[in-house]
């Protein structure tokens, strides 16, 4: 399963709506569906499982959805701590595969 | 809290095999809800599953590494351990070790700090 992310980058200020997309070249459950955050230096933290099941602690303000081939990542006021690389992955059959992220950048 | 923490040499020469070792804390490594997992993140770029372990020892590896990649656990000590044999420099990464939440059918919920190797003569 290659999954694509998009776009590429994405520049916002603080405030604003961030909608984060991944694509999956099948269809796949959206049990097997995560995203991670990425900041420089860092290791990846769990913000998603399931698709839409916020992991421990992560703020409401992060949200996600969707099915089938198709998933959104969405946070609905960037906060400054949330510029950062985001990276959907399917953990199901194999290989796990990763998208190869998106950066949220402030404009 | 859960913490992992990978150690291991960070240069190895090419034809050579890499060694990592993840202590785990907080948790047991024997606990029958997670798996243990290894992925690696090559400069600058994304992220590439390596394969898993159970307590059990039982491993499942990405096909891309051609049958380069082992993994070990040691219950006694809460570790784990990856060997890649045959390295080139394309297997120059950062190197997470990560548990898989198999309760939530697998996401990587907690990582180490990740550990950098770089292969070259």
């Amino acid at each position: 399963i290659v999954l694509t992310q998009s776009p590429g980058t994405l520049s916002l200020s603080p405030g604003e709506r961030a909608t984060l997309s991944c694509r999956a070249s099948q269809s796949i459950s959206s049990t097997y569906l995560a995203w991670y955050q990425q900041k420089p230096g860092q290791a990846p933290r769990l913000l998603m499982y399931g698709a839409s099941t916020r992991a421990t602690g992560i703020p409401d303000r992060f949200s996600g959805g969707g099915s089938g081939t198709d998933f959104t990542l969405t946070i609905s006021r960037l906060e400054p701590e949330d510029f950062a690389v985001y990276f959907c992955q399917h953990y199901a059959g194999s290989p796990w595969t990763f998208g190869l992220g998106t950066k949220v950048e402030i404009k | 809290q859960v913490q992992l923490q990978e150690s291991g040499p960070g240069l190895v020469k090419p034809s050579q095999s890499l060694s990592l070792t993840c202590t785990v804390s907080g948790v047991s490594i024997s606990s029958g809800a997670y798996y243990w997992s290894w992925v690696r993140q090559h400069p600058g770029k994304g992220l590439e599953w390596i394969g898993y372990i159970y307590y059990s020892e039982s491993t499942y590896f990405n096909p891309s590494l051609k049958s380069r990649a082992t993994m070990s656990i040691d219950t006694s000590k809460n570790q784990f351990s990856l060997k890649l044999n045959s390295v080139t420099v394309a297997d120059t990464a950062v190197y997470y070790c990560a548990r898989v939440d198999w309760g939530n059918y697998g996401p990587l919920d907690y990582w180490g700090q990740g550990t950098l190797v770089t292969v070259s003569s």
